[in-house]
């Protein structure tokens, strides 16, 4: 079946450091998946973070960076530089085209210290 | 900007009793809505997705009979977990898509249900 699988939490980052979450995809039954990095602040819903849908092309937003790679069928997300407000649960999903079926990740907790 | 909103937020019902949550999609045209479930330690799972004017389709493992999902309008959803067992207990999430955001969620903060 379609799975995701990302760095299992709590990631403890200092602040001003770089980061990297994880996420590797399996999608067995969608021939062109497209894939999400959602975050979730503490009492909040989902957000979307960024997306990208077309394989080689990298998504970006609040200094966050990934990019889908169908060779290692991995959409790993980046920053440069964090910041104690980028404390959160990141999600990684998948979903097929114009579909709105996604199977997430277990979510990583990010905590950035001061 | 596309906003949804989930009332409860929380909720504590007594087992075998029935709880209905909303969902109320703001500054778009919720045509489809997903809910989801979050159970403790374990990742988002798909209970059923609802089109306007469309049969709501259930994945495996949770039933109609269960979850009735009603979707009357553009701008509102609700579902009911009947007779609510512990293991219902979790996050229930909603997201909503309209048309020109081709497959992205707008997700609600969920309803966090408790069961004694």
């Amino acid at each position: 079946g379609d799975s995701v699988t990302q760095t299992e939490g709590p990631v403890t980052v200092s602040e001003s450091e770089s980061l990297i979450i994880n996420c590797t995809y399996s999608a067995t039954s969608i021939a062109y998946p497209n894939l999400f990095w959602y975050v979730r602040y503490p009492g909040e819903g989902l957000q979307l973070l960024l997306k990208v849908i077309t394989a080689g092309q990298k998504g970006s937003s609040r200094g966050f960076e990934a990019t889908y790679n169908k060779e290692t069928t991995s959409f790993h997300l980046q920053k440069a530089s964090v910041q104690e407000s980028d404390s959160a649960v990141y999600y990684c999903a998948l979903a097929n085209t114009g579909n709105y079926k996604y199977v997430f990740g277990a979510g990583t907790r990010l905590k950035v210290i001061a | 900007g596309a906003l949804v909103y989930q009332y409860p937020r929380r909720t504590i019902c007594k087992s075998g009793t029935s709880m209905r949550m909303e969902c109320q999609a703001v500054g778009f045209q919720a045509t489809s809505v997903a809910w989801y479930r979050q159970s403790p330690q374990k990742t988002f799972e798909l209970i059923a997705l609802s089109t306007v004017n469309s049969a709501i389709k259930y994945e495996q493992n949770f039933t109609q009979e269960k979850f009735p999902i009603s979707h009357p309008n553009l701008s509102f959803s609700s579902m009911t977990v009947l007779n609510a067992y512990l293991e219902d207990r979790g996050l229930y999430l909603c997201g909503a898509r309209d048309l020109g955001s081709q497959n992205t969620l707008y997700f609600g903060a969920g309803t966090r249900l408790s069961v004694l």
